[in-house]
């Protein structure tokens, strides 16, 4: 089944303990981003690539690293969560970079930061 | 940056009939696409239809359709005959199709179908 997962799916953790959230596609897809979804803020992308190993910010990027080592993977890296950083997290894909292509979302990470 | 703005956070229909979600959009380049996105309440983001800024004919997807206007930067999305599967949220985006790397998405509107 072609889908995009992410891992874990809650997570709840302390400020300053560095967390890995994994994304993963089977699709072969080009492009991947990351998106955080705050209420009455709606979705910003943080980070996103085109392909591997070239990575490019967002809106939001300050407080989050990537990487594109492997095409299938997208991971989303907080070196040192802060309470501002609670939020979901949204990773997508999709075939390539033009602009008219469908993005494939994954099922969403809640995360949450005392 | 682009700016999707959707005025209305809430909206309610009654099972049957139909209802317009409004969004609007600011931008200086002249080739995008913009998107209707659902979100319901398993949280799982669904495309619901794309538009291309230089297609003329407004998208249609079965009981889903939008009125593009160009000129006034405006992006609404009809929902005909309303099904209860139908309640979620709502994201109307932006993605240019020159840098065509960024997506830009607008705060939403809450979609509630009375039975």
């Amino acid at each position: 089944e072609a889908q995009v997962t992410q891992n874990p799916r809650y997570l709840i953790t302390v400020t300053g303990k560095k967390l890995t959230v994994t994304c993963s596609q089977n699709m072969n897809h080009e492009y991947m981003s990351w998106y955080r979804q705050d209420p009455g803020l709606g979705l910003r992308q943080i980070y996103y690539s085109m392909n591997v190993e070239v990575t490019d910010k967002g809106d939001v990027p300050e407080g989050y690293k990537v990487s594109r080592k492997e095409k299938r993977n997208f991971p989303l890296i907080l070196e040192s969560p802060s309470p501002n950083q609670t939020s979901l997290y949204f990773c997508a894909s999709s075939w390539s970079g033009r602009a008219g292509d469908e993005q494939f979302f994954g099922p969403g990470t809640r995360l949450t930061v005392l | 940056a682009q700016t999707v703005t959707q005025s209305q956070p809430e909206m309610s229909v009654q099972e049957a009939e139909t209802v317009t979600l409004s969004c609007t959009y600011d931008t200086s380049e002249s080739d995008y696409y913009l998107f209707w996105y659902k979100q319901p309440p398993s949280r799982q983001m669904i495309l619901v239809i794309r538009q291309e800024a230089y297609k003329q004919q407004n998208a249609t997807e079965n009981r889903f359709s939008v009125n593009f206007q160009k000129a006034a930067k405006s992006f609404s999305l009809k929902i005909s005959d309303s099904q209860l599967g139908d309640a979620a949220m709502y994201f109307c985006a932006y993605r240019s199709a020159g840098t065509g790397n960024q997506f830009y998405f607008g705060t939403g509107t809450s979609l509630t179908v009375i039975p």
